[in-house]
């Protein structure tokens, strides 16, 4: 099966800073990348994926950059704001699987 | 806004008794998935079914728990007999399954709020 890490497993970072999240994943064969956040007591949400024909993608605050080659994704939050804090997880999976493996989670927490 | 609502919200119960919990996936999805989250373990995958037919379960313990899907807009999750170690968080989810080929390609997964479950 996948094997997937995250790092880092906390990031605290000021408001208005910069916080980046990496994934790493074992299989090669996988082709579709998203990120998903829990905000505390929450459900998991989708806020940002990436095909594997794509190497990056934006969605306004929030980019993934895909490096297929060393089978590791991104994600990047600019200008972080105190609602941004949140746990985030990767979850990589291979063609025709439609279940995720979740990596282990960062907790982000934005300082006002 | 359609979403994936699930029942019970919370659920106490002590060792031993039957539990079940029930998710409505969004009208027109036909992916369905049961995920548990624990601290130590994370979110882990039980069961996903696609079109009401299971197609992974082998995340679940066999022996206590099973999943069904008797329509389309239900699914269950049961557990018989529970187990202080099953107290989790369950989440369904559901999805839309587009493709047809061989190098399918995942799409998005709508979680619902979650069954908090704590076995004494």
């Amino acid at each position: 099966g996948e094997n997937v890490e995250q790092h880092p497993s906390t990031l605290s970072v000021q408001e208005g800073d910069s916080a980046v999240i990496k994934c790493t994943y074992s299989d090669s064969a996988s082709n579709y990348f998203p990120w998903y956040k829990q905000e505390l007591g929450k459900r998991p949400q989708l806020i940002i994926d990436i095909r594997s024909n794509v190497g990056e993608k934006k969605d306004q605050r929030i980019a993934v950059t895909l490096n297929k080659t060393a089978k590791h994704f991104s994600l990047h939050i600019t200008e972080t704001q105190p609602e941004d804090s949140a746990v985030y997880f990767c979850a990589p999976s291979l063609p025709g699987r439609r279940a995720l493996t979740f990596g282990s989670g960062t907790r982000l927490q934005v300082q006002p | 806004d359609a979403r994936v609502t699930q029942t019970p919200r919370h659920k106490v119960t002590e060792m031993g008794q039957e539990v079940t919990m029930r998710c409505q996936p969004i009208l027109g999805h036909n992916t369905v998935f049961w995920y548990r989250q624990t601290m130590m373990q994370g979110l882990e995958l039980l069961a996903y079914f696609r079109n009401r037919a299971p197609l992974d379960d082998s995340g679940m313990p066999k022996d206590r728990f099973s999943a069904e899907m008797p329509d389309a807009t239900l699914a269950t999750l049961k557990i018989q007999p529970s187990e202080p170690r099953d107290s989790a968080v369950y989440f369904c989810a559901s999805g839309l399954d587009r493709d047809r080929g061989v190098g399918r390609r995942g799409e998005t997964q709508y979680f619902g709020p979650g069954t908090r479950l704590l076995v004494l």
